[in-house]
């Protein structure tokens, strides 16, 4: 069975740091291209980072992480990461891992609760 | 870059049809066959429903159904069922600089 799970989710200060893992399973985790996206509480859907599968591995942000997170991928683990830096209450979101083939988000995770408050 | 743009919600009672759009710009749902829709029921994570404007994964229901005009994709639910109640979102690829774009959600209700 084909899964992701999020972890590394927490409540967090303002200007602080966290750093989000998503464990795959069930896949051949290297061959494919890998995502974050968030959902602020009661708000919709929010494309955040991604990373191209081992061949490449080019990254790419949104505009309002960028500088401040860094996606990165251990394909030996299995394991996708997002280090966040920085953090603002407008981060507070679930984060999702999502599986990506081609341009399609394809499966999804079960998602990470990130607070950022004082 | 800005959210692609549906309404926010729609209804229908069991066994009509409901349709959802979504517009965008050209550089964004014009301008690629990548848009998808996907699926949330409260508390849950998103599940893909079309992908590539008008495909269906495996599993999925032929009552969804998506199309494209110009700058609009559409997703169509025909035969509505009590489960088919749940909030729904579009995706585009939108260039190499932006990636992705989302759909501001819609709310289908089943009356």
């Amino acid at each position: 069975e084909v899964q992701l799970v999020e972890s590394g989710g927490g409540l967090v200060q303002p200007g602080g740091s966290l750093r989000l893992s998503c464990a795959a399973s069930g896949f051949t985790f290297s061959s494919y291209a890998m995502n974050w996206v968030r959902q602020a509480p009661g708000k919709g859907l929010e494309w955040v980072s991604g990373i191209n599968s081992r061949s490449s591995g080019n990254t790419y942000y949104a505009d309002f992480v960028k500088g401040r997170c860094t996606i990165s991928r251990d394909d030996s683990k299995n394991t996708l990461y997002l280090q966040m830096n920085s953090l603002r209450a407008e981060d507070t979101a679930i984060y999702y891992c999502v599986r990506t083939s081609g341009l399609t988000f394809e499966i999804w995770g079960q998602g990470t609760m990130v607070t950022v408050s004082s | 870059q800005s959210a692609l743009t549906q309404p926010p919600s729609a209804s229908g009672s069991p066994g009509q049809s409901v349709t959802i759009s979504c517009t965008g710009t050209s550089s964004d749902v014009g301008g690629y066959n990548s848009v998808c829709w996907y699926q949330q029921h409260p508390g849950k994570a998103p599940k893909l429903m079309i992908y590539e404007v008008s495909k269906r994964p495996s599993g999925v229901p032929d009552r969804f159904s998506g199309s494209k005009s110009g700058n609009t994709a559409s997703l169509t639910v025909s035969g509505l069922q009590a489960e088919d109640e749940a909030d729904y979102y579009c995706s585009s690829f939108a260039g190499t600089n932006i990636l992705y774009v989302f759909g501001t959600g819609t709310k289908v209700t089943v009356l």
